[in-house]
């Protein structure tokens, strides 16, 4: 694994289904975010992670739980899946609060809600 | 919380000449502003970025401009070329107390030949 890495790359999902969505980073960053990606609404926060052990909500965390169990993953849940959750995802993640550096970013989840 | 403004939405410019897209944010404290640039079917990747105790940032053909009195930043491209079709995307964040980025809603950036 070379920076951070989402799976899967795409999905197709019936509404109701529940879904994991994996993030995996070894660069040891601290900080850690989902965002999702719809046309002309730009990038939307989901959820966030400033550190192992603690989560946080962004802009449209209705519908999606995540966890921090350690610092290399930070998975995204969506219980129980509807339409509107067809988007791409991206996990993110970042150096130490305060670091001033930009994020990286993994390549995305394409998922499809039918 | 923090706002961010991006204009224009989609932007044409011929090949050679300069592109310019322009981000207004809304909270004082900002004080860190990356852009980013994704092609099609890929993740967004930093190509520059500008912290509040500058007012200018240039790497070869990209520069970034900050004027923290009116809140506003903007990304200037120059000789721009056909693999400079992309979206763009702004961001501000404050340092802190708060990792998060704000992104703008992006600029669909086409060269023409």
């Amino acid at each position: 694994i070379a920076g951070i890495t989402q799976a899967p790359t795409s999905q197709i999902l019936a509404a109701g289904r529940r879904m994991t969505l994996r993030c995996t980073q070894d660069m040891r960053h601290n900080a850690m975010y989902w965002y999702r990606q719809d046309l002309g609404l730009g990038l939307r926060l989901i959820h966030y992670s400033n550190t192992a052990g603690t989560t946080g909500k962004g802009e449209v965390p209705d519908g999606y739980s995540v966890s921090r169990a350690n610092t290399d993953d930070f998975p995204l849940t969506l219980a129980s899946a509807v339409p509107s959750q067809t988007s791409v995802y991206f996990c993110a993640s970042s150096e130490s609060q305060g670091s001033g550096y930009g994020y990286t970013f993994g390549s995305g989840t394409r998922l499809t809600v039918v | 919380g923090e706002n961010v403004e991006q204009h224009p939405s989609t932007l044409s410019v011929q090949e050679g000449d300069s592109a310019v897209i322009k981000c207004t944010y809304s909270d004082s404290a900002s004080n860190y502003f990356p852009w980013y640039k994704q092609e099609l079917g890929k993740r967004p990747q930093l190509i520059i970025d500008i912290r509040s105790n500058v007012g200018e940032k240039k790497d070869q053909r990209i520069a970034v401009t900050l004027n923290k009195t009116a809140k506003h930043f903007s990304l200037h491209i120059t000789e721009t070329q056909p693999e400079d079709s992309a979206v763009y995307f702004c961001a501000a964040r404050a340092n802190f107390g708060n990792e998060k980025l704000t992104f703008g809603t992006g600029t669909r950036l086409t060269i023409i030949p």
